[in-house]
């Protein structure tokens, strides 16, 4: 199996600021995803982060307010925008890997706004 | 938007066989049925795939009906650490991502 790893594990942060989540994969990788976790909820897809090029995203999500970059085959980041409360959530990194017919998960970033 | 719907939660005896249905009556003839759980604080686990046939792996058992409308995931000796919620979902191979719907929420009792 694969081993994602996502940076930082939680944060808690002001109203106003920004936060960028950090996504490694171990694994030779076709696919990385976003994807957000409000509280009691399912997983909601926000993002397709394409290597060398823009984000794919979903409806509902726009890039100004989480940007995306994926400047290898392995790495993306997620940076969360000008924060308010309702952005509270676990933010989940996700990664379709070469060999395998399924996505593996990182273990999530749970972000607080105050 | 998901395209299954499954029980919202379901109870299971420690030890017992826990049996979760979902429904995907508009699945596509390309599409597969997969199944993760999420472990509270965890990110989504894989379990288990199927196309058509009834597959079995070291976690669970899938029990496809013959029209692929719907599913079973079979766990055949429910632990208390199977408390889960369980996601069940159609995709088309080929790195479509995965489209959670809201799952159904097992508590294996002791």
């Amino acid at each position: 199996s694969a081993v994602i790893s996502q940076k930082p594990s939680r944060d808690i942060c002001q109203r106003g600021t920004s936060l960028t989540i950090q996504c490694q994969v171990d694994s030779q990788v076709t696919m990385m995803f976003w994807y957000r976790q409000q509280p009691g909820q399912s997983l909601t897809l926000i993002a397709t982060a394409n290597q060398g090029s823009e984000a794919t995203y979903e409806s509902g999500f726009v890039i100004d307010k989480f940007p995306i970059s994926r400047p290898n085959l392995t790495f993306s980041t997620l940076t969360v925008s000008n924060m308010s409360p309702e952005d509270s959530s676990i933010y989940l990194c996700s990664a379709e890997i070469d060999q395998y017919n399924e996505q593996f998960f990182g273990p999530g970033t749970r972000l607080t706004v105050l | 938007d998901a395209k299954t719907t499954q029980p919202t939660s379901m109870d299971c005896a420690e030890g017992r066989a826990a049996n979760l249905p979902c429904n995907h009556s508009t699945i596509s003839g390309n599409e597969y049925v997969y199944w993760y759980r999420q472990i509270h604080s965890q990110g989504p686990q894989y379990i288990i795939h199927g196309l058509k046939n009834n597959e079995t792996n070291e976690m669970a058992s899938l029990i496809i009906t013959e029209d692929r409308k719907s599913s079973t995931l079979i766990l055949p000796h429910a632990t208390l650490r199977d408390t889960a919620v369980y996601y069940c979902i159609v995709r088309a191979i080929n790195n479509t991502p995965l489209v959670f719907g809201k799952g159904t929420r097992l508590s294996v009792i002791a």
